[in-house]
């Protein structure tokens, strides 16, 4: 299993620009997040899925959309960016949307995002 | 400990030593911890969890402590190695859903040949 992918590793935006950030699993995984991680922050969740067709909105949803066509993708688009959305990206998958014993929380190696 | 600034808190030791880190949690109806490690330039890792009806649990090399009477948690890694080096931070799940996992902000672990 390729576990979790993220493309691209880095990008660089003007402000303005759009952009879909892709995410993958080949886990069967029904369950799929995007988090940003800021400096001396936590992760913060930004859109989930608890399942191809169905999104929901988490902490910091504004100036992202998302969609959920195939159990395997999630991608996350930015229609127009901001510094502000300098950030770290990391999708992550499991099989439920509460994670717990026996149902780890799996995470992709992420997307470094600059926003000029 | 947490950090409240852009900095993480650091903490060094030498190899070989045991090193602690530290974890103040926030919401009492939390009922699962996690403790992840996250690598330069890599997503974060799973590494040990425990159920709140725990105050202990080990793996290999590492044990992790809960303290719920004043709320805190420590990850504890034995004989450390160059390869422990990383960010780690802990998370909590209070059972509310997606955004029931609530993450800390991270120690930086720095491994000292």
């Amino acid at each position: 299993n390729a576990g979790v992918t993220q493309t691209p590793k880095f990008q660089v935006l003007k402000t303005g620009q759009s952009m879909t950030l892709q995410c993958a699993q080949d886990m069967n995984h029904e369950y799929m997040s995007w988090y940003r991680q800021d400096p001396g922050m936590g992760l913060r969740l930004i859109h989930y899925s608890v399942g191809a067709g169905i999104t929901d909105q988490g902490e910091v949803p504004n100036g992202y959309n998302v969609s959920r066509s195939t159990t395997e993708d999630f991608p996350l688009r930015l229609l127009s960016a901001a510094p502000s959305q300098t950030s770290v990206y990391f999708c992550a998958s499991s099989y439920s949307l509460s994670p717990g014993p026996a149902d780890e929380q799996y995470f992709g190696p992420g997307t470094r995002l600059t926003v000029t | 400990g947490e950090s409240v600034g852009l900095h993480l808190p650091t903490l060094s030791v030498q190899e070989g030593d045991n090193s602690i880190i530290n974890c103040a949690y926030s919401n009492s109806a939390s009922d699962y911890f996690i403790w992840y490690k996250q690598e330069s330039g890599k997503g974060p890792q799973f590494i040990i969890d425990i159920r709140s009806n725990m105050d202990k649990r080990q793996g290999q090399r590492v044990t992790v402590l809960l303290n719920k009477t004043v709320k805190h948690l420590s990850l504890q890694i034995a004989a450390t190695q160059p390869g422990d080096s990383a960010v780690y931070f802990c998370a909590e799940n209070s059972g509310g859903g997606a955004d029931g996992l609530t993450f800390g902000k991270g120690t930086h672990l720095i491994i000292q040949p």
